[in-house]
Order: C-alpha cells, then structure tokens, then sequence
C-alpha cells in the first residue's frame, strides 16, 4: 500500500478562492509528522506546514492550515485566498521514526494552477 | 547569503561515464540527503548522512556513492552502474537528523540527462 496517497495530479483554482489539496496517509506508528512541501517552476522545494501525530490543534502557518484528521489518516492542506504565486507543485511528506533512522516518504503531488 | 548551493544546474553524462553532483551548505546543519525526482513521481531517498565521515543508503542508493569529509559538503556520484540516471537530483538539509519534526531545507537542484 502506498504510504503517501495524494488523488489529486492537478488542480485549476480561481485566484483568490480557497483550495484543498488532498492527502492521505499510512501508517501503523503512533508518532509520526506529516509534512506539506511546494515546488515552484524553479524546482528548489520549499517547507510550508508541519502537522505532528499527538498534536492536537490543526497547523497554521500564514494563509497555510493543515486539516488533520487523524482517524481517517488525512492530512489535507487549505490554502486562503489564493494568489498567482501559489501556482506550484506540492507535496505531502510523512515521517516515521524508526529508532534513529527517521524515514519520510513523498507523496507523487499535485499540480496547482492559480487562474486570473 | 545562507542556504544550500548545487552545482551545476544542468549536467551531461555519456554512456560508461561517472559524473558527480556537488551539495554545499553554510547552514551548519548536521544532517544532508539526496533525493531523486522523476516524473510524476515523488521524491526518493538515495543517501543521508547524519554527521561527517558517516552516511547510510536510502531507498533506492544502487548505482550512487557519497562522501561526507567535511559538515558542509556532501557530493553524490552517479556512477556507469546507474542505468538510468537522468532524472532530478535535490540536495537537503535539516538541523539534526532522526528527529520525526524535522524541516528539510533544499538546494534548487541538478538536471541530470544522458546523451
């Protein structure tokens, strides 16, 4: 089974709405952080959230907020007020640790598209 | 300026050729990793090293070596035994290694294409 499950190849938004990329997660540890990553055209990945599995408050992060459900393993990312800079890839990430080697696994991203 | 630096942006292997990719980083991070992006794919672990003189392979490390000698370099090679290499290769840090809320900080990453 896939550890990281993002449905979602590409997205179209309307500027200034809000969207919500999807992602699911596996997992069978009971500590774990889940991550989201965007990826501009220039491709360097930029950190935008970070969610922690005894954490009880959904993240925040700016116009970012991470509606983690932990019983149905979602971790989907909301974006306010989109704008034109936020067309990108992005990427949910979990990691899972495993006595001193940690291990964080992508998931295969969405292509967000920001229309004027 | 502070942040992590790969070099070069576009690279060029010949068949039966050993090409190395280069990671610099002035973050005084402990931790560096390599990852490679395909297409339509999300990133995979090649390799990681939590401290100088010490690296452990990732997922899929078959066909790449690396080196640590010093905290702010960590190369990869991409060697002959890498049948298919072309693909985009990102260089990352964190502050510590092995800790599950660790940020990872990313250079802008190196095109790797066969001719």
């Amino acid at each position: 089974a896939q550890k990281i499950t993002q449905t979602q190849p590409g997205m179209f938004v309307q500027e200034k709405e809000a969207v919500t990329l999807d992602c699911t997660y596996d997992t069978s540890d009971q500590s774990y952080g889940l991550f989201w990553y965007k990826q501009p055209s220039s491709g360097e990945m930029i950190f935008l959230i970070y969610q922690g599995s005894y954490d009880e408050q959904n993240a925040t992060e700016g116009r970012y907020s991470l509606n983690f459900q932990k019983a149905r393993k979602s971790a989907n990312l909301v974006i306010s007020a989109s704008q034109l800079g936020d067309s990108a890839m992005y990427f949910c990430a979990m990691s899972e640790f495993n006595f001193g080697n940690e291990k964080l696994t992508f998931g295969t991203g969405t292509r967000l598209t920001i229309i004027p | 300026d502070g942040g992590i630096t790969q070099s070069p942006k576009y690279l060029f292997r010949k068949e039966g050729q050993n090409v190395t990719l280069s990671c610099e980083q002035n973050l005084n991070h402990d931790a560096m990793y390599w990852y490679r992006q395909d297409p339509g794919q999300g990133l995979r672990l090649i390799y990681y090293s939590q401290i100088v003189n010490d690296f452990q392979k990732g997922d899929i490390a078959e066909g790449y070596s690396v080196s640590r000698e010093k905290k702010e370099s960590f190369p990869l090679t991409v060697t002959s035994a890498q049948k298919n290499p072309t693909a985009f290769y990102l260089c990352a840090t964190s502050k510590r290694g092995a800790v599950t809320n660790e940020k990872l900080f990313f250079g802008s990453g190196t095109q790797l294409s066969v001719l």
